[in-house]
C-alpha cells in the first residue's frame, strides 16, 4: 500500500541552529499526520501531530507544517540540543484507519 | 505517567522455536497495536485489537498471533521461529484515535 516516505535518510545540524525535517506523503486520504522520536534502543516518543484541516501546528520548541497541495509534511526545531539527536519518522494514518503508516527515518546529529 | 508495559525487554530464540511476547497498555486505553522493527527500518503494522476484538490487520505472518485479553494487555505469540524474525518489537495503545503510545519495545535474536 501507499506509505509516507522521507527525502533525507540523514541531517546533521550545529547546536543551537534550527533543524527542518521533512516528509513526503502519497495517500491523498490521509487525514493524521504525527511526529515521533525514536532514540537508540527506545520506542518511538510522541512529537506532535496536526489534522488535514490544520496547516501549521507548534508546539516547545517544534512546529509541524502540512501542505497538502503537494502532499509535504516537515518538522521543525527551533535551538538545536544535543538532546535531540535522534531518529525522527513520520507517520499518518486515515480513510477510517487508525493504524499509522510510517515513513523512512531522518537521522538528526547535533553538533556541539 | 503511566506508559506502555512490554516483557521481555529481550529475548533470545533458537530458530523453530516459539516466543510470547506481552504488552500492558496504559491504563484505560482499550486499543493495542503490535509494529515489528527491523535494523535500521521504520516499523511495519502487524496487527491491532480494540476492545479484545482483532481491528485491523498488517503485515504479520501466519506463524504469528496476538490476543487482546479481558484486562486489556495483549501478547504476541510467535512460532516457528526463523533468523528474519530477529527484530524489535514495539506494543502501543490508545484510547480511541490515532495517537499512539509506543511501549520500549522487545528485541527479539532469533539464532
Amino acid at each position: 500500500g501507499e506509505s509516507v516516505g522521507l527525502h533525507l535518510p540523514t541531517l546533521s545540524v550545529q547546536e543551537g541552529d534550527n533543524s527542518i525535517i521533512n516528509c513526503a506523503y502519497s495517500n491523498s486520504a490521509s487525514d493524521y499526520f504525527i511526529w515521533y522520536k525514536q532514540e537508540s534502543g527506545k520506542g518511538p516518543q510522541f512529537i506532535i501531530d496536526i489534522r488535514s484541516n490544520m496547516d501549521k501546528r507548534q508546539g516547545q520548541r517544534v512546529t509541524v507544517l502540512l501542505n497538502k497541495t503537494v502532499k509535504h509534511l516537515s518538522l521543525q526545531i527551533a535551538a538545536t540540543q544535543p538532546g535531540d539527536s535522534a531518529v525522527y519518522f513520520c507517520a499518518d494514518s486515515g480513510a477510517g484507519s487508525y493504524q499509522l503508516t510510517f515513513g523512512k527515518g531522518t537521522k538528526l546529529s547535533v553538533i556541539p | 505517567a503511566a506508559g506502555v508495559i512490554q516483557s521481555p525487554r529481550h529475548l533470545i530464540k533458537e530458530k523453530r522455536e516459539t516466543a510470547t511476547l506481552k504488552c500492558y497498555p496504559i491504563p484505560r486505553h482499550d486499543t493495542v497495536y503490535w509494529y515489528q522493527q527491523g535494523p535500521g527500518q521504520d516499523p511495519q503494522f502487524l496487527i491491532s485489537f480494540y476492545e479484545k476484538m482483532q481491528s485491523d490487520k498488517g503485515s504479520i505472518p501466519d506463524r504469528f498471533s496476538a490476543q487482546q485479553f479481558s484486562d486489556y494487555h495483549s501478547e504476541l505469540n510467535m512460532s516457528s521461529l526463523e533468523l528474519g524474525d530477529s527484530a524489535l518489537y514495539f506494543c502501543a495503545s490508545s484510547d480511541g484515535d490515532e495517537k499512539l503510545f509506543f511501549g520500549s519495545g522487545t528485541q527479539l535474536s532469533v539464532l
